[in-house]
């Protein structure tokens, strides 16, 4: 089936400095892929659309100069947080459609706990 | 996209099967309904997904009434691993076109006790 790599799984990080969050098609293309954070015992909130070749679409209250998208090509796209700070310590999830499957067959990466010390 | 409504929480015991109901009733005509699972520290897990009437797989069905404002997973004979956030998304995915972004609501925490 269709596999998003997601990597790291986990970062720790120094407030001031940036992490990138890396997410991969491994037996398809993705032309889109999504981005979201979910804090503990929470639900997943969506961050933004990364689109192949285009700029990201962030959600509102997402900021594009904090968070920056990057989708080069079609199996990779990338999640750079810049300058974090311990607010940003969150669990980062990418996902992206299924080949074939209509109307919400996703697959989702593993996931990447960052934490901002 | 259409707005879900879920119980916060289920608990049930191994062996016994587990209903939960999903409430869409803004759905539009080209929503699918999808059930994710997910682990504490993990991404979501793809377990059903329907348009209308019954689904099933190798470990869900999916109950989904004519009017389609509602929709029920049903897990058979639930085992300990089970225990889990479920979430219920509506949405459509036109893949040649444009693309459908998957807003997800509370979920419901079910709880299999032994």
């Amino acid at each position: 089936g269709a596999v998003v790599s997601q990597h790291p799984s986990r970062v720790i990080c120094k407030s001031g400095t940036s992490v990138k969050i890396e997410c991969r098609s491994l037996d398809f293309q993705a032309t889109t892929m999504f981005w979201y954070r979910q804090f503990p015992k929470k639900s997943l909130m969506l961050m933004a659309t990364s689109n192949e070749g285009s700029k990201a679409t962030y959600e509102q209250g997402v900021e594009k100069d904090k968070f920056l998208i990057n989708h080069a090509s079609l199996t990779l796209s990338t999640l750079t947080v810049t300058s974090a700070h311990p607010e940003d310590s969150s669990f980062y999830i990418c996902s992206a459609p299924v080949p074939g499957q209509n109307g919400g067959g996703y697959t989702f990466g593993s996931g990447t706990r960052l934490t901002v010390v | 996209l259409a707005k879900t409504t879920q119980p916060i929480s289920m608990d049930s015991y191994e062996g016994q099967e587990v209903n939960i109901t999903c409430s869409h009733n803004n759905i539009a005509t080209n929503d699918y309904i999808t059930w994710y699972q997910q682990f504490p520290s993990q991404g979501p897990r793809f377990i059903i997904q329907g348009y209308k009437t019954k689904v099933t797989n190798e470990v869900a069905s999916l109950f989904i009434p004519a009017d389609r404002k509602s929709s029920t997973l049903s897990l058979p004979r639930v085992s300990l691993s089970d225990t889990a956030v479920y979430y219920c998304l509506v949405g459509a995915l036109n893949y040649g076109g444009s693309q459908g972004n998957l807003i997800f609501g509370k979920g419901t925490k079910l709880s299999v006790k032994p």
